[in-house]
């Protein structure tokens, strides 16, 4: 398994509060990537990062920020959760970029958020 | 925009019977990806299929990526208790690693 591990697992919080997830790996891989997963919308992908302090957007990038000072952690910031953003969320890993999709993309356990 | 479709979206079936999930989308794919995700863990990548047409066999799996890169399905024959899971499909477009998933397939296999 791809050592990829995500803190917390789990997460209850009010709206209107900040939250950060994280997401460290041991495999020295240079892209890393946040999704959400909800029912009907399989996962989507929120942002990336191609390098330290390298990240971009993705589909649904809006209430959600990201930093990379460290090639191994990942954090995701929700500045004010909203219940929209109860959902799961997962990072996943890959050593390769512009290779059609053919690279294969590790994926953590995921953390259950839920926004009350 | 959902760009990949999945159907069906929850199949429940008994054990030693065949079945189909089919991908589908009006988009070109350089490639795609089919994943398997059990409860509380990440999806985990079964294969990858990159040429129009192209057949992958994984033991009782097979995937198939349609002529026009567009659509692939998934057949798994003889289904096992240890197939139950959610299925994805991924694709990618042009030259990168961004990853379109569909809408997931649920799959129960009863002993």
């Amino acid at each position: 398994d791809a050592g990829i591990t995500q803190s917390p697992r789990h997460k209850v919080t009010e709206t209107g509060t900040p939250v950060t997830l994280r997401c460290h790996q041991t495999e020295n891989h240079r892209y890393m990537y946040w999704y959400r997963q909800d029912p009907g919308h399989g996962l989507r992908l929120i942002h990336y990062s191609y390098g330290v302090k390298d990240t971009d957007k993705g589909e649904v990038s809006d209430g959600y920020s990201v930093s990379r000072s460290k090639t191994e952690d990942f954090l995701l910031t929700l500045e004010s959760a909203t219940s929209s953003q109860t959902s799961v969320y997962f990072c996943a890993i890959s050593s390769e970029w512009g290779a059609g999709g053919t690279d294969t993309q590790y994926f953590g356990p995921g953390t259950r958020l839920t926004v009350l | 925009t959902q760009l990949l479709e999945q159907s069906p979206q929850f199949l429940s079936i008994q054990e030693g019977e065949n079945l189909t999930v089919y991908c589908n989308s009006s988009s070109v794919f350089s490639s795609l990806q089919w994943y398997r995700q059990e409860p509380g863990e990440g999806p985990v990548l079964l294969v990858t299929v990159v040429t129009g047409g192209e057949v992958k066999k994984l033991k009782r799996l097979t995937f198939q990526f349609g002529d026009a890169r567009k659509d692939s399905s998934l057949h798994i024959t003889a289904a096992q208790p240890g197939d139950t899971g959610l299925y994805l499909c991924a694709g990618a477009k042009g030259a990168t690693n961004k990853l379109i998933f569909g809408t997931g397939t649920l799959l129960a296999v009863q002993p």
